[in-house]
């Protein structure tokens, strides 16, 4: 079945260092995948995107990579600051579903240490 | 610019009873979607409704139910409630159905006792 997972539930990086949230993905016909910040009391907030023809995508200080041969998706953030605090998730669409269902991940919380 | 917006905030509810969601997109969204996000974990799909009609459904038993208006605003309902639907229920709306990008509202946080 579709399933997306973590490697890690939390991660603490250093104010001002790049941290690296991973993510694995089970559906190999998944078509394209999301990024999501949550905060608390809030809701998931869009970070990247990147689709399944592409290895590599850039944003602000954002970087998200695709492995399709292994499955995995990881977010890189540079120079970390205290407001990246919050929870990540990664999430797909299969090809064959439109825009109608995000299947997301367990979610990584990242912690900003000042 | 309001973004998507949902109320009430905050519900607590007794098993068995109703209750009522609300969701309002962003201006000129015409496709709304439902999530349930259970404390830990990442939101799971319920619906997708576009132009006022169903367009997708999760795995979430009948109790479960949804609508769209001809505003683009939408209802989630769900009926017999259990402690297990505690959760923060979402909205997502995106401008039309082949649209990737969904915008999230804040969520109601629903508690069954």
């Amino acid at each position: 079945g579709e399933s997306v997972g973590l490697h890690l539930p939390t991660l603490s990086v250093q104010e001002g260092d790049n941290s690296i949230i991973n993510c694995a993905y089970s559906n190999s016909a998944s078509d394209y995948f999301i990024w999501y910040k949550q905060e608390s009391g809030k809701g998931p907030q869009f970070i990247i995107d990147i689709r399944s023809n592409m290895d590599k995508r850039q944003g602000q200080r954002v970087t998200v990579l695709l492995n399709k041969t292994v499955k995995h998706l990881s977010l890189q953030i540079a120079a970390t600051q205290p407001g990246d605090s919050a929870v990540y998730f990664c999430a797909e669409i299969p090809s064959n579903f439109g825009n109608e269902k995000l299947t997301f991940g367990t979610g990584t919380r990242l912690t900003i240490i000042p | 610019d309001a973004g998507v917006t949902q109320s009430p905030t905050h519900l607590i509810k007794t098993r068995g009873q109703h209750v009522t969601l609300r969701c309002s997109p962003i201006s000129g969204h015409k496709s709304v979607s439902w999530y349930q996000q259970v404390l830990g974990q990442g939101p799971q799909f319920i619906f997708q409704y576009y132009e006022k009609e169903e367009r997708g459904r999760g795995n979430f038993p009948d109790r479960f139910s949804a609508r769209q208006f001809p505003n683009y605003s939408s209802e989630l309902n769900v009926n017999a409630l259990l402690l297990g639907d505690s959760a923060l229920y979402l909205c997502a709306s995106s401008l039309a159905r082949q649209t990737y990008e969904q915008y999230f509202g804040p969520g109601t946080r629903l508690t069954v006792t």
